[in-house]
């Protein structure tokens, strides 16, 4: 079975501009979850949707937004895009709200 | 507020050398403790999760505990192949997302 995807892997993108990520569950999970990780940190958690609505956020600015498909794939999106946005993107997968699974991520560069 | 601490914040290892990483955390109900292995640029990769004070869970080299304050994954006889950075998160009951520690950088040197 595949795992988690997610696209694009790698972007570039300069300042003001906005972004689209794009990421694919486990098949069979209907919760994806957003996380940035900053070089150096631990992941911290952006949001959470399970069947289409958002069940949590994390504290991050309006700037930041998601949505989940009917098929459960999802989009993170990021406006404005400042400096301190470059980071890696993960997108993880559950059934339920316990263990959640890991995508590769996608690294943001802003330049 | 939920927190993860994660010590030693590196840690250099000779091959078959073993160690602990410790993973202190307070959270205001515990629904599980969750550890990760990640390789640099990759995604974390889930290895265990403990629920309640007490559990221990192994895998292969790997053997972590879980008491109510703090988490312990213990290496035995660690090969290169292990060297990677060990996360620890939280999550608690009243939430949705887990907690992450910044992690230990673990080297294993042959």
């Amino acid at each position: 079975d595949a795992g988690v995807t997610q696209s694009p892997t790698h972007l570039i993108k300069t300042r003001g501009q906005h972004v689209t990520l794009r990421c694919s569950p486990i098949s069979g999970h209907k919760s994806v979850s957003w996380y940035q990780q900053v070089l150096g940190q631990g992941p911290q958690f952006i949001f959470q949707y399970y069947e289409k609505e958002e069940r949590g956020r994390g504290n991050f600015p309006d700037r930041f937004s998601a949505r989940q498909f009917p098929n459960y794939s999802s989009e993170l999106n990021v406006n404005a895009l400042l400096l301190g946005d470059s980071a890696l993107y993960l997108c993880a997968s559950s059934l339920g709200s316990v263990e959640q699974f890991f995508g590769p991520g996608t690294r943001l560069t802003v330049l | 507020e939920d927190q993860v601490t994660q010590s030693p914040e590196a840690l250099r290892l000779q091959e078959g050398e073993s160690s602990s990483l410790n993973c202190s955390y307070t959270v205001s109900g515990l629904r599980g403790l969750f550890w990760y292995r990640q390789d640099p640029g990759k995604g974390p990769e889930f290895l265990f999760t403990l629920y309640s004070a007490g559990e221990e869970k192994e895998k292969e080299r790997l053997k972590a505990t879980l008491t109510k304050k703090e988490s312990f994954l213990h290496i035995t006889a660690p090969k290169p192949e292990d060297s990677a950075t060990y996360l620890c998160a939280v999550q608690a009951f009243n939430n949705n997302d887990m907690r992450f520690g910044a992690g230990t950088r673990l080297t294993v040197k042959p």
